[in-house]
């Protein structure tokens, strides 16, 4: 079956530094990708998302760069703070219309040090 | 805005015992509503999703079931909990915006221990 995984599991940055967390997918017919951040206790927060007709796309502090020929998918935060501290989940969407087949990686715990 | 709210936050439960989690949403019309299980390191799995009242499609066949009595209330059940039930179970909405669907907005989820 298709599936979503992360390069990495772990990650720690300095505080103020700029962080990137990778994920692959192998769903070549993925239109549709999605970043959560997870803090401890709470539910995924939707972060920024991306169709595949773009290669990039920016929100505050965060930037996620598709790569459909790899199908590699990034996070960059920048400038990143305590608050940063959370696991993130990269998600793609094998439908081209609802969220049904949504398939969600297992996430990178980022480490902010102070 | 919208908002979602999930209870209880935590609860133990003895196997054997129902189970009955409540999610509702504010703030939007006619959502899709979706269950979902985390376990300990491990990305989400869908469990129930819905796209109107009493209407439910179940993704993993176990020991759960989901119903939607009103249109922005979602429940997840169980008659007789398993200790593999345990986990932490999360509550989404999205609604129609025209041309495809809002990503999926979460709650804060339960954090359901069966001992």
């Amino acid at each position: 079956g298709e599936s979503v995984g992360l390069h990495l599991p772990t990650l720690s940055v300095q505080e103020g530094d700029n962080s990137i967390i990778n994920c692959a997918y192998s769903n070549s017919a993925s239109d549709y990708f999605i970043w959560y951040k997870q803090e401890s206790g709470k539910g995924p927060q939707f972060i920024i998302d991306i169709r595949s007709n773009m290669d990039k796309r920016q929100g505050q502090r965060v930037t996620v760069l598709l790569n459909k020929t790899v199908k590699h998918l990034s996070l960059q935060i920048a400038a990143t703070q305590p608050g940063d501290s959370a696991v993130y989940f990269c998600a793609e969407n094998g439908s081209n219309f609802g969220n049904e087949k949504l398939t969600f990686g297992t996430g990178t715990r980022l480490t902010i040090i102070p | 805005s919208q908002t979602i709210h999930q209870w209880p936050a935590t609860l133990v439960q003895p196997v054997g015992s129902p189970l009955s989690l409540e999610c509702t949403v504010e703030g939007t019309s006619n959502p899709n509503l979706y269950w979902y299980r985390q376990a300990a390191g491990r990305g989400l799995q869908l469990l129930f999703y819905s796209v109107g009242i009493g209407q439910i499609s179940s993704e993993v066949p176990q020991n759960l079931s989901a119903s939607r009595p009103q249109d922005r209330q979602f429940i997840l059940s169980s008659k007789k909990l398993l200790l593999s039930d345990s986990g932490f179970y999360l509550c989404a909405w999205s609604v129609y915006r025209g041309l495809t669907y809002s990503p999926l907005h979460f709650g804060n989820g339960t954090r359901l221990t069966v001992t």
